[in-house]
């Protein structure tokens, strides 16, 4: 069975610096997608990036950039130039689509706080 | 615009009560997931559905959880009886055919006294 393991229940980060949020998981699949979701106080869930995991190439989308390392089954990320509205919950999240099984996992999550 | 519709919003309800929430996937979407959200627990997966049939309810309590998808535009999740520790936000998301972005609804808060 898939897991998934994100170990910084909290992280806080000045406005303007770098954070790097952890995330690993555990999967016998080859082919799969990985996702980091965000979740504001207003509990709507947005999708922020996603790796797929035949792509060596880390996924970037404007500050927010993966370090995906299939072989470690890690999954981290990096957000750049921290903003107050980067204040979330982010999850991580894996997903298999073979043979029938689309089953979405989601990790613990770690709670980020933007200080001004 | 597009999106998951959940109702209520929020419930409140009497240990022992029956509870049903309802979700309304976006159109053309044809998988459907319920979760449960915790602060201990983050988002654990409690069942799915694919064109309607249940492919995976191993996340729920079986003896008083129960989740249905009766159209294609409807999912219900169900408990009976409902117990404090059932307290949660309950989520909703659904995945369209061939896509592999989530689309969550804005979930439903239980509260159980």
């Amino acid at each position: 069975a898939q897991t998934v393991t994100q170990s910084q229940p909290e992280m806080s980060v000045q406005e303007a610096e770098t954070v790097t949020l952890s995330c690993t998981y555990d999967t016998s699949e080859n082919n799969y997608y990985l996702f980091w979701y965000k979740q504001p106080p207003s509990r709507q869930m947005i999708l922020v990036i996603r790796q797929e995991a035949y792509k060596q190439q880390n996924a970037t989308e404007n500050r927010f950039s993966v370090n995906f390392q299939k072989a470690a089954k890690s999954f981290s990320l990096k957000i750049s130039d921290s903003q107050l509205g980067d204040t979330a919950m982010y999850f991580c999240a894996f997903m298999k689509q073979a043979l029938g099984t689309y089953k979405y996992i989601f990790g613990t999550g770690t709670r980020l706080k933007v200080l001004a | 615009d597009a999106r998951v519709t959940q109702t209520p919003r929020h419930k409140v309800t009497e240990m022992g009560q029956e509870v049903t929430m309802r979700c309304q996937p976006i159109l053309g979407h044809n998988t459907v997931f319920w979760y449960r959200q915790t602060m201990m627990q983050g988002l654990e997966l409690l069942a799915y559905f694919r064109n309607r049939a249940p492919l995976d309810d191993s996340g729920m309590p079986k003896d008083r959880f129960s989740a249905e998808m009766p159209d294609a535009t409807l999912a219900t999740l169900k408990i009976q009886p409902s117990e404090p520790r059932d307290s949660a936000v309950y989520f909703c998301a659904s995945l369209p055919p061939w896509g592999t972005e989530a689309f969550f609804g804005q979930g439903t808060r239980l509260t159980v006294v």
